[in-house]
């Protein structure tokens, strides 16, 4: 069964831009999550979607947001990017069907550097 | 919300030792708790994880406990190997968060041949 894929693997952008990165889960799996990984806070939760539906969501501005497709699929967006948002950003996926505490496979991630 | 906590920060071991890392959390509610490693340039990849209605799991050459009372769980790795160099993190999170898990600061783990 093929693994969590996301892409680009790499991003470089400026200030000011917006950015998508895109998740595709692992075949059956219907709960997306993501992750921000930062040397300074870590891995941080952004949101998680199930069957097109954010469920929960973490402390991060309005600048990020996401979406899911009805092949699960993910999507997440950064608006207005700023020097703060570089990282590593993690996709994770599940099967969703368990009350909140799936075992998650993570992706290989998409590094953005913003300049 | 959730605080996980994790210790130590780097660790160094002799190839053949045994390397332990603790993590504690504060929400009493949790009761799931995983442990991912992540090599350079790679995603977390899960290695074991441990539900609060056990206080033991092993796989191998890992094993992890969980005291609920002191709310705090324990990853361990036995006859280390070279390959087992990496950071670790713990997480935990609890029944209806919807998959949002609280990471630990994760471990550097360095095993010397």
């Amino acid at each position: 069964k093929a693994g969590v894929t996301q892409t680009p693997r790499y991003l470089i952008k400026t200030r000011g831009q917006q950015v998508t990165l895109s998740c595709s889960p692992i075949s059956g799996h219907r709960s997306v999550s993501w992750y921000q990984q930062t040397p300074g806070q870590g891995l941080q939760f952004l949101f998680e979607y199930f069957s097109e539906t954010q469920r929960n969501k973490g402390n991060f501005p309005g600048r990020f947001s996401g979406r899911q497709f009805s092949n699960s699929r993910s999507e997440m967006n950064v608006s207005t990017l700023e020097l703060g948002d570089s990282a590593l950003y993690l996709c994770a996926s599940s099967s969703g069907v368990g009350r909140g505490t799936d075992t998650q496979y993570f992706g290989p991630g998409t590094r953005l550097t913003v300049l | 919300g959730e605080n996980v906590e994790q210790h130590p920060s780097t660790l160094s071991v002799q190839e053949g030792d045994s390397a332990v890392i603790k993590c504690t959390y504060s929400d009493s509610a949790s009761n799931y708790f995983p442990w991912y490693k992540q090599e350079l340039g790679k995603g977390p990849q899960l290695i074991i994880d441990i539900r609060s209605n056990v206080g033991e799991k092993k796989d191998q050459r890992i094993a992890v406990t969980l005291n609920k009372t002191a709310k705090h769980f324990s990853l361990h790795i036995t006859e280390t190997q070279p390959e087992d160099s990496a950071v670790y993190f713990c997480a935990a999170t609890y029944f209806y968060n919807f998959n949002k898990f609280y990471f630990g600061s994760g471990t550097k783990l360095n095993v010397k041949p």
